[in-house]
């Protein structure tokens, strides 16, 4: 079975400035998904960021980028310029590419606390 | 529906009080799935329906969570005789086909047993 860690149960960074949250992964899938997302106080998940395992370059979106480390199962979001709006917990998950319609197995999550 | 739609928001149930959860998924998605998540924790898988077929209900704690998706849309997720360790945030996600790169969450009903 597959799962999913992330170490910092609590993270704060200073608007404006750069913040790196922490996930690692144990599988022995060598296809897989993973995936950061974010849970606002509306409990609503917003993916926030996706990466193939096959890939080996890492995912980007606007200020958020990722550094995959396959042989490590190492999993990092970077949020740059963060914003108020960035705060919220955030999830890393993992999904099989070898089973059909698989399930996305979750970390315990990381609140972000973003100061002004 | 623009987005997952789950109802009621908030649930208040007293123990033993049987309890029934709806899902709308986004139009047309095959996929459909259920979680819970306990406070302060991640989300855990409770069942997978692909269309009105439940193929995985590996993750149902107990032989009084249910999960029905008679017309492949809609879907319920009912416990019986709840308990205290039932409160918790459930979330239901769709995606449009079965090799998904994408899932949609709804709001969550947030269940609290008393």
């Amino acid at each position: 079975a597959q799962t999913v860690t992330q170490s910092q149960p609590e993270m704060s960074v200073q608007e404006a400035e750069t913040v790196t949250l922490s996930c690692t992964y144990d599988t022995s899938e060598s296809d897989y998904y993973l995936f950061w997302y974010k849970q606002p106080p509306s409990r609503q998940m917003i993916l926030v960021i996706r990466q193939e395992a096959y890939k080996q370059q890492n995912a980007t979106e606007n200020r958020f980028s990722v550094n995959f480390q396959k042989a490590a199962k190492s999993f990092s979001l970077k949020i740059s310029d963060s914003q108020l709006g960035d705060a919220a917990m955030y999830f890393c998950a993992y999904r099989s590419e070898e089973t059909s319609g698989s399930r996305l197995t979750f970390g315990e999550g990381t609140q972000l606390t973003v100061n002004p | 529906g623009a987005g997952v739609s789950q109802s009621p928001r908030y649930k208040v149930a007293k123990r033993g009080q049987d309890v029934a959860l709806r899902c709308d998924p986004i139009s047309g998605h095959v996929s459909l799935f259920w979680y819970q998540q306990a406070l302060g924790q991640g989300p855990e898988f409770l069942t997978y329906f692909q269309n009105e077929a439940q193929l995985d209900k590996s993750g149902l704690p107990s032989d009084r969570f249910f999960a029905e998706r008679p017309e492949g849309s809609v879907s319920t997720l009912k416990i019986q005789r709840t308990q205290q360790e039932d409160s918790a945030v459930y979330l239901c996600a769709s995606s449009r086909g079965v090799e998904w790169t994408e899932a949609f969450f709804g709001q969550g009903t947030r269940l609290t047993v008393v």
